[in-house]
């Protein structure tokens, strides 16, 4: 099982429409937990931060639920510039405390039409 | 303030070759992780390094190997490459580590690596 599951979609929806995006992780180490954007070809891009109180930023609220290991993304409202992968991110300290590592999430890709 | 830069952009080589791609972190940066995307698929954790040294290594195979020097930036060096060593190869930099909050992960554009 991989440590951070989303649904890869595509998820195609009109411009205007709410869209949510679900994750579930497995390893309760994990301390952090983010969504980043990659647009196709390019490098991923910190979007927000979750946390157990939620974060909205705009038009996107994230949601995490340590108790069920789950963590979600709201997108209102979509633009066509939304349209990208949103891949899911634990931060997860090593056991010696001197590292840490982000585990992806295969991602979700999102296209938005008008 | 000069981002991640990763060099090469794009690489071609024949299987069995070995490569070396480099990185130069963000300016006030000192840790160096090494991330392998393969197409359809999230970044992989390769390892980190941090005072010159590994502190933390992903599943990859001893083929895998870096370095980092004293101006912090880092290589990643892969031997006997193999077909599917095929990918995107992102460097991302951060200060500090063990701990510190995601704010500082600064990711390059990446080399793509292609193995015929």
């Amino acid at each position: 099982r991989k440590e951070v599951e989303q649904d890869p979609g595509p998820f195609n929806v009109p411009e205007g429409a709410t869209v949510a995006f679900n994750c579930t992780y497995s390893n309760s180490a994990s301390q952090s937990f983010f969504w980043y954007r990659q647009d196709c070809r390019k490098e991923p891009k910190l979007l927000m931060s979750v946390y157990s109180s939620g974060n909205e930023d705009g038009r996107f609220t994230a949601q995490l639920n340590r108790a069920s290991q789950y963590i979600s993304l709201l997108i209102r409202d979509s633009k066509l510039s939304d349209s990208a992968t949103y891949l899911c991110v634990g931060d997860t300290i090593h056991t010696t405390g001197t590292a840490s590592k982000l585990t992806f999430g295969t991602g979700t890709r999102l296209q938005v039409t008008l | 303030d000069a981002g991640v830069t990763q060099s090469p952009t794009h690489l071609i080589k024949t299987r069995g070759q070995q490569v070396t791609l480099r990185c130069s972190p963000k300016s006030g940066h000192d840790t160096v992780s090494w991330y392998q995307q393969a197409l359809g698929q999230g970044p992989q954790f390769i390892f980190q390094y941090y005072e010159e040294e590994e502190r933390q290594r992903g599943n990859f195979p001893d083929r895998f190997s870096g370095h980092q020097f004293p101006n912090y930036s880092s290589e990643l060096n892969v031997n006997a490459l193999l077909l599917g060593d095929s990918a995107l190869y992102l460097c991302a930099s951060s200060y500090g580590t063990g701990g510190i909050s995601n704010y500082g992960y600064t990711f390059g554009s990446g080399t793509r690596l292609t193995v015929v």
